[in-house]
């Protein structure tokens, strides 16, 4: 079965990076996108970008364009995003998500908290 | 970019009864609109996708219709674990959320 493993919560203060990272199994890796989803505490769902898992080729929102980056190392099936100039409105709760043949999201991992504070 | 939106932000309904959630496009994403279902402290859950098709698992009370800019869900008999918050997202054009719907007890 599909399955996502996402690394543990992160604490970082103001202007850090961090690097959150989603470990796929159950399927050919390479054969499907992965979308990066992240819900700050009480609020919605916020699409940051998304990465193909064969090529490399990302498209990011543009609210995150300049401080994201996604990839992916095909050896270990995993994809990582990075995000750099962490504010205090970037705590949230990063999700990693699988695409499915139409585009919607079909598997998601559980999450990994990011808290920014000094 | 794509604005979704979801109304109302919250409803109220009683167990056993129907309860009907709408979503709003920007522009015509065709049937290209999936529904998720989030439970506290737990990762969305995909529910519907196409528009109108379930996902794997998904109960055949839910449903969901529209095309274009108008969407609904409708779950026929609301059930104590289908109280959550709901959202939509067009993938038309790369990806938009809706606000959500948060389903609660009446």
């Amino acid at each position: 079965q599909v399955q996502l493993e996402h690394s543990g919560a992160e604490v970082k203060k103001p202007g850090a990076s961090v690097k959150v990272s989603c470990k796929a199994s159950g399927y050919t890796f390479t054969n499907y996108g992965i979308s990066w989803v992240r819900q700050a505490p009480g609020q919605g769902l916020e699409w940051m970008g998304w990465i193909n898992a064969y090529n490399g080729n990302t498209k990011y929102a543009q609210k995150f364009q300049g401080r994201v980056t996604m990839t992916t190392d095909t050896s270990t099936s995993t994809a990582y995003v990075e995000l750099r100039s962490l504010r205090s409105d970037d705590t949230a709760v990063y999700f990693c998500a699988r695409e499915s043949f139409s585009g919607q999201l079909g598997y998601w991992g559980q999450g990994t908290l990011v808290t920014v504070s000094s | 970019e794509i604005v979704m939106t979801q109304s109302p932000a919250t409803l109220s309904v009683s167990p056993g009864e129907r309860a009907t959630l709408s979503c709003r496009a920007s522009q015509s994403v065709s049937s290209n609109l999936a529904w998720y279902q989030q439970r506290p402290g737990q990762a969305p859950r995909l529910l519907i996708y196409d528009a109108s098709t379930r996902a794997t698992g998904i109960p055949a009370r839910f449903s969901g219709s529209g095309s274009g800019t108008e969407f609904t869900l409708t779950i026929s008999s609301l059930q104590s674990e289908d109280f959550a918050v709901y959202y939509c997202q067009q993938y038309s054009s790369w990806y938009t959320f809706g606000q959500g719907t948060k389903l609660e007890i009446k």
